[in-house]
């Protein structure tokens, strides 16, 4: 089977750095994103690596190591509005429309 | 403004009393895909459409249709809506070159009684 493994929780206080994992098993690979929603919305894209290494945007930074099938997403500099549920998605396919989505990891910051 | 639509927002229905949810996009994208999101098993996709005529099951297909006729419109079609099929659904869509961004519509809650 295809499967894509997160912690379900994970607590820090503001301004804090926090990492969170994504292991995958999948039968092709062909990039890692990540995505995030807040409570009731709709999942807004936040980044991709295709090849291994780190990619920076802002707060938000991405990993992937393709020979260990995982990646991280990392936030620093933690606000409130982090507060919301992070999603790794492998595409798994070169030539259609199919992502797997992991089950999703719930970010709590603290005051 | 670019986005993706859907309607209903909320929509509560009975067993078995067909049911058809819109989704439209304005990017132009080739590819269009219906996910649906439930507590535990994050989103999982129903159904993908990679241009207008072409579409493809996802991981959960049964008791749903699709159709893709324009290349801005994917209707997702229950024929016979059950209450397992009380789940919240997002339609989504991206194009043939940026294809790692998906851009979601702000999703439909179903319940079926």
């Amino acid at each position: 089977g295809q499967s894509l493994e997160q912690p379900s929780e994970v607590t820090a206080v503001e301004g804090a750095i926090v990492q969170i994992n994504c292991t995958y098993q999948t039968s092709g690979f062909y990039g890692l994103s990540w995505y995030q929603q807040h409570d009731g919305g709709a999942p807004t894209f936040l980044s991709y690596n295709a090849l291994d290494g780190l990619e920076e945007t802002g707060r938000f930074s991405s990993f992937l190591s393709r020979s260990d099938s995982y990646g991280y997403l990392l936030l620093q500099e933690l606000q409130m509005k982090d507060s919301a549920s992070y999603f790794c998605a492998v595409r798994a396919s070169s030539n259609t429309g199919k992502l797997i989505f992991g089950q999703g990891t719930t970010l709590q910051v603290k005051p | 403004e670019a986005q993706v639509t859907q309607n209903p927002r909320y929509l509560i229905t009975v067993t078995g009393k067909k049911l058809t949810v819109t989704c439209s996009q304005n990017m132009n994208h080739e590819y269009m895909s219906w996910y649906r999101q439930d507590p535990g098993l994050g989103l999982r996709q129903i159904y993908y459409s990679m241009n207008v005529e072409v579409t493809d099951k996802g991981d959960v297909p049964e008791g749903y249709k699709v159709s893709r006729k324009e290349k801005r419109n994917f209707p997702l079609i229950l024929e016979s809506p059950s209450p397992n099929q009380t789940s919240l659904y997002f339609c989504a869509s991206r194009d043939r070159v940026n294809y790692n961004e998906q851009f979601f519509g702000p999703g439909t809650r179903l319940t079926v009684l």
